[in-house]
C-alpha cells in the first residue's frame, strides 16, 4: 500500500538553528513528491516538486532533496516566519496525491 | 488574479442535516479537487473533477458527493451529517490534466457538526 510518513510530528527550533524534516514513503510507481506549507487557518501552499532520486530544489531558506525512499526538507537559519506545518505528498501511479500528516515547525525568536 | 474561493468559511450543523459547500477555482483552471482535513487523519482526498466529470474518488461513503459546473465552479454535498464529519474541507484547483502536483488551495470551509 502506498504510504507517506513524516517525522517528527513537531519540531521546535531557535531562530537561526538549522534542521531537517523527513518524509519517508513507499509507493509502487512514484509520479512525483511534493512539499507544501500550511499556515493556521489557511490552505496548503505549494513549495516544491521532486521527480527523481538525487533531485534538489531550493527556495530561500528551504531546500528539498529526494532519495528512493525518503525526502528531506532542510531549513537553514530559520526565522519565526518559517513557523508553519509542512506537508509532504506523493503522486501515485493513478496520479492521486497521498499526503503525510505533516510536521509542525515552531521557530522561537 | 483571484485565488480559489470557498464559501461559506464557517458553518455549524446538527447531526442528520445536510450541507453544501462551494468552490470557485482560479480563472482558467479546469480541475477541482476536494479534501477533508482533520487533526487525526490529516488531508484525505475526497474527489477530483475535470471538465464536469469526476476523474478520481477517494474512500469516502456515498454521503459525500460533488459536482462541477460548466464554468468549473464546484460544489460538494454531505448528507446525513455525523459528528465525525466535523473538519476543514479544502478545495484545490489546477490548470488541467497536468500532473505537476501544484495545487492551489482555498482557505477552506470549517464545518462543525453538533
Amino acid at each position: 500500500e502506498d504510504q507517506v510518513t513524516q517525522s517528527p510530528e513537531a519540531l521546535r527550533l531557535q531562530e537561526g538553528e538549522s534542521s531537517s524534516l523527513n518524509c519517508s514513503y513507499t509507493v509502487s510507481g512514484l509520479r512525483g513528491l511534493f512539499w507544501y506549507r500550511q499556515d493556521p487557518g489557511k490552505g496548503p501552499e505549494f513549495l516544491f516538486t521532486l521527480y527523481s532520486a538525487g533531485e534538489e530544489k531550493e527556495k530561500e531558506r528551504l531546500k528539498a532533496t529526494l532519495t528512493k525512499k525518503e525526502s528531506f526538507l532542510h531549513i537553514t537559519a530559520p526565522k519565526p516566519e518559517d513557523s508553519a506545518t509542512y506537508l509532504c505528498a506523493l503522486s501515485d501511479s493513478n496520479y492521486q496525491l497521498i499526503w503525510g500528516a505533516g510536521t509542525k515547525l515552531i521557530i522561537k525568536p | 488574479k483571484a485565488g480559489v474561493t470557498q464559501t461559506p468559511r464557517y458553518l455549524i450543523k446538527t447531526r442528520g442535516q445536510q450541507v453544501t459547500l462551494s468552490c470557485s477555482p482560479i480563472s482558467g483552471h479546469r480541475s477541482v479537487s476536494w479534501y477533508q482535513q482533520t487533526p487525526g487523519q490529516g488531508l484525505q482526498f475526497l474527489f477530483e473533477y475535470f471538465s464536469e466529470t469526476q476523474r478520481n474518488k477517494g474512500n469516502f461513503p456515498g454521503r459525500f458527493s460533488g459536482r462541477q459546473f460548466s464554468n468549473s465552479r464546484s460544489e460538494m454535498n454531505v448528507s446525513t451529517l455525523e459528528l465525525g464529519d466535523s473538519a476543514l474541507y479544502l478545495c484545490a484547483s489546477r490548470p488541467g490534466g497536468s500532473d505537476t502536483g501544484e495545487l492551489f488551495f482555498g482557505e477552506g470551509s470549517r464545518l462543525t457538526v453538533l
